[in-house]
């Protein structure tokens, strides 16, 4: 059974750093690009970023570019998300999500986590 | 970045009837290498993460039940619950995965009439 499960998500004040992280399990995780995704109630859901299989491509939308590293480690099943210069608007759940299939970027995503939430507040 | 615009916002259908929610991309998800939309519909319960029903703008997901379908071409795209039952309650999302960034419609709220 494929789980995603995502941790790191606290109260932080606005400049402040956080490191999310979701560990896999139930698939070959070094086979597979992983995304975030994020969600607050006046915007919906938010791709922010991808990371292919290999770590070698990263991809992030312009909300967090240059404050938000995508990184993954596949000996221990885990991707992070290092989060920089932290912004009250960056307040949110925050999801890891799995593409369908492997070694490609370019399709759906078939598993989420349960989220972690991000509150970026003074 | 690719638009993609649901409507309605919400609608309310009566159990046992048809709900109906459209999505426009505002270009093409066609992808000529694949031969396929590159178009996503998933639904999101309370307290959930959003759950993939359909891919490719018309394949059903292993296990979702057959009272949903997904249709469409060019830019327009529809996800049709035939026989609303109460466990369909739920917001649903369109998304494109043509192009980055990824994006995803507003969302459609379902409720029972």
């Amino acid at each position: 059974e494929v789980q995603l499960v995502e941790s790191g998500g606290v109260v932080v004040q606005p400049g402040g750093s956080l490191r999310l992280s979701c560990v896999a399990s139930g698939f070959t995780f070094n086979n597979y690009a992983m995304h975030w995704v994020r969600q607050t109630p006046g915007k919906g859901l938010e791709w922010i970023s991808l990371i292919t299989w290999d770590g070698t491509t990263t991809q992030y939308a312009e909300s967090v570019k240059g404050r938000f590293t995508i990184s993954r480690d596949n000996s221990r099943n885990s991707l992070y998300l290092q989060m920089n210069s932290l912004r009250v608007e960056d307040t949110a759940l925050y999801y890891c999500a799995k593409v369908s299939l492997r070694s490609t970027i370019w399709r759906h995503f078939d598993y989420w986590g349960q989220g972690t939430l991000v509150t970026v507040s003074s | 970045d690719i638009v993609m615009t649901q409507s309605p916002d919400s609608l309310a259908v009566s159990l046992g009837e048809r709900a109906t929610i459209n999505c426009k991309s505002s270009q093409s998800v066609f992808y000529s290498s694949t031969n396929n939309y590159h178009l996503g519909w998933y639904q999101q319960k309370p307290g959930q993460p959003p759950k993939l029903l359909i891919y490719w703008a018309s394949t059903r997901e292993s296990g979702v039940p057959d009272r949903f379908s997904g249709s469409g071409s060019g830019t327009d795209f529809t996800l049709t619950i035939s026989n609303l039952q109460a466990e369909d309650v739920a917001v649903y999302y369109c998304q494109q995965y043509y192009s980055t960034p990824w994006t995803f419609g507003q969302g459609t709220k379902v409720e029972i009439k």
